[in-house]
């Protein structure tokens, strides 16, 4: 139990659909990161928010977008959703002053 | 070629033998961390390194920062250690920081 949660933990959708998904992180985590995971491969940094600011983000088309609340839960939004889109995506929290970190279940997209 | 590669990408022992897997990395980092993932997809944070070795129960992660290598070591494995274990390298850029996996390798433990 990390504390993590995410929301929903499985979804379809179809191509050219919008989708948000959404993560809890623990009291105090002021980092979060998403990952997507193809079926086995592995996961593939999307981007991270610290205290609700973009500080990263990996090779992804600008119709990933991403917010953090005050509270420091996030929502990962994507647009125009194509088949490929179809994967796990997990989110991770982390501390300050520390780099461990501490993932979710993860959400299971499907795009038909 | 992957900025990181583990190896092997499966591998399969008998209750009790003792685990080593592998993670080779091209990029500098500011740290590595080994990460398990059970089936239905939940991670677990094993251990974050940036120098040195951490042992954490039977679990041990060294790391050659001079070599860009590192190994997660099982000793007297179990059943329950089936899973695959990810190797990711925190890379510092110019928008933060971005995490880079391995593909992760499969472990079996039969008893």
């Amino acid at each position: 139990e990390t504390g993590v949660t995410q929301s929903p933990t499985h979804l379809i959708k179809t191509r050219g659909q919008q989708v948000t998904l959404r993560c809890s992180s623990q009291s105090g985590h002021n980092t979060v990161s998403w990952y997507q995971q193809a079926l086995g491969q592995g996961p593939q940094f999307i981007f991270q928010y610290y205290r609700e600011e973009e500080n990263g983000r990996g090779n992804f088309p600008p119709r990933f977008s991403g917010l953090q609340f005050p509270n420091y839960s996030s929502e990962l939004n994507v647009n125009a959703l194509e088949l490929d889109d179809s994967a796990l995506y997990l989110c991770a929290s982390r501390p300050p002053n520390t780099g461990e970190l501490f993932f979710g279940e993860g959400s299971r997209l499907t795009v038909l | 070629k992957n900025e990181v590669e583990q190896s092997p990408q499966n591998l399969t022992a008998q209750e009790g033998e003792f685990i080593t897997i592998n993670c080779s990395y091209s990029v500098g980092i500011s740290a590595l961390h080994w990460l398990q993932q059970h089936p239905g997809g939940g991670i677990v944070s094993l251990f974050m390194l940036s120098s040195g070795k951490k042992k954490h129960g039977r679990l041990i992660a060294t790391i050659n920062i001079q070599e860009k290598h590192s190994s997660l070591h099982i000793t007297a494995s179990h059943p329950r250690d089936s899973a695959v274990y990810i190797c990711a390298v925190s890379v510092p850029n110019q928008a933060g920081t971005a995490l880079i996996f391995g593909k992760g390798t499969t472990l079996s433990v039969s008893s």
